[in-house]
């Protein structure tokens, strides 16, 4: 099994401030995924990164995929309350995906 | 356009006992994989069907067992629960396997007393 490690574990930040978490395996990668999962719901798709060292931004929310395809992060700046939730990175696999360990963000009014 | 839907959203069994989960798939999709999601941790791949057949599966012991409808909507069974089968269950469903996205349900919590 090829490992994602996500940290930090858990985050807990005011608004207003910013914010990085890392997603970092052992193995490459043909593409990540990051998804953000809200209290009660299923995780929800952001974005896709595949080109090693590609930069893809989401409104406040900045994706970075390492040169090497075998790490990613996630920088959001001026973080709000409802950018609070799972944040998971997930691997493509032989027709599936597999995720991370998550990184669990609550963001303070 | 109904979206990934799952039943029941909650539920509660005792040790032993067997429990069944369902979900139907985001109109226009075929394929549905199901994740279990324990407390603060990441969704593990338990299985995917497509054509109702099993095509992928995660680590996870016979006790857990699945079924796919000609309508494209997807049963997960569980024999013989144990404490640690308490969790969040999730269905997603995709087109032809796997296309790049996943989408998926709420999630049925499950929990094992």
């Amino acid at each position: 099994t090829q490992l994602l490690e996500q940290s930090p574990q858990f985050l807990s930040i005011q608004e207003g401030e910013n914010l990085t978490v890392y997603c970092n395996s052992s193995s490459v990668f043909s593409s990540l995924q990051w998804y953000r999962q809200e209290p009660g719901e299923g995780p929800v798709l952001l974005v896709t990164v595949v080109t090693g060292g590609e930069v893809k931004k989401l409104k406040r929310l900045t994706f970075q995929f390492g040169d090497a395809r075998k790490d990613s992060s996630l920088h959001i700046t001026a973080a709000q309350p409802g950018d609070t939730g799972l944040y998971l990175c997930g691997r493509p696999g032989a027709n599936n995906l597999f995720f991370g360990t998550g990184t669990r963000l609550t963001v303070i009014p | 356009d109904a979206g990934v839907t799952q039943s029941p959203t909650h539920l509660i069994k005792t040790r032993g006992q067997q429990v069944t989960l369902r979900c139907s798939p985001k109109s226009g999709h075929d394929t549905v994989s199901w994740y279990q999601q324990a407390l603060g941790q990441g969704p593990q791949f338990i299985f995917q069907y497509y054509e109702e057949e099993e095509r992928q599966r995660g680590n996870f012991p016979d006790r857990f067992s699945g079924h796919q409808f000609p309508n494209y909507s997807s049963e997960l069974n569980v024999n013989a629960l144990l404490l640690g089968d308490s969790a969040l269950y999730l269905c997603a469903s995709s087109r032809r396997l796997f296309t790049g996205e996943l989408f998926f349900g709420e999630g049925s919590r499950l929990t094992v007393l």
